[in-house]
């Protein structure tokens, strides 16, 4: 069966701190792979998705990079944290086969100060 | 603008009773609809889908309705447990023109279970 990991679970980071999330997903090959952000009371928006290694593409203009250095690792990255980059990143994945069908993983809390 | 939307953002039920939680979508193109359930503090889970050629999809304690008609989906939940309280919140999906699907969330509905 297929699973998804994120680590860290939960982060804190002062402002103007580098962040690196790793998202990787285990029993499945060439998933597509996104990642979302959601802020509390409100619904998820998509910040980056993969259909293969090194292909990003970017649904928002922000603070944030992502990269898919391998087949099932998705990187969630920023240089220089806001205090408005707080809020639950959630990674997704869908199959190659099936790509209507998104899974998500536990996601991380991230607490800018 | 296109959306995915909830009527009711607060539904308290009995539990042992059903629960009915509803969505509205207005992207005609979508073809793919799928119920989620999130926890505090946890991902999204899937709960169930349906493909627009389908107007019911029944699943354990879960059944999903779909009106093309009137571009409505229900999440109907049977004999409501404690473990159900949790926000739930629909998806609609459509084929991009590049070839990838696009995802349309709603907000999501707060379902509260009472003993």
């Amino acid at each position: 069966s297929q699973t998804i990991h994120q680590w860290p679970a939960t982060l804190v980071q002062p402002v103007g701190s580098p962040l690196s999330l790793e998202c990787t997903v285990e029993g499945t090959s060439n998933p597509n792979l996104y990642w979302y952000r959601q802020a509390a009371g409100r619904g998820l928006q998509l910040l980056f998705y993969s259909v293969g290694i090194g292909q990003i593409s970017s649904e928002v203009p922000q603070n944030l990079s992502a990269s898919r250095p391998q087949d099932r690792q998705f990187i969630l990255s920023s240089k220089k944290l806001l205090l408005s980059d707080s809020g639950f990143y959630l990674c997704a994945w869908s199959p190659a086969v099936r790509q209507e069908t998104q899974y998500f993983g536990p996601g991380t809390r991230l607490l800018v100060l | 603008g296109e959306s995915v939307g909830l009527h009711l953002p607060t539904l308290s039920v009995q539990e042992g009773d059903n629960s009915i939680i509803n969505c509205a979508y207005s992207n005609s193109a979508s073809d793919y609809f799928i119920w989620y359930k999130q926890e505090s503090g946890k991902g999204p889970q899937f709960i169930i889908d349906i493909r627009s050629n389908m107007d019911k999809r029944q699943g354990q304690r879960v059944t999903v309705l779909l009106n093309k008609t009137v571009k409505h989906l229900s999440l109907q939940i049977a004999a409501t447990q404690p473990g159900d309280s949790a926000v739930y919140f629909c998806a609609e999906n459509y084929l991009w023109d590049s070839g990838t699907y696009k995802y349309i969330f709603g907000t999501g509905t707060r379902l509260k279970v009472l003993a």
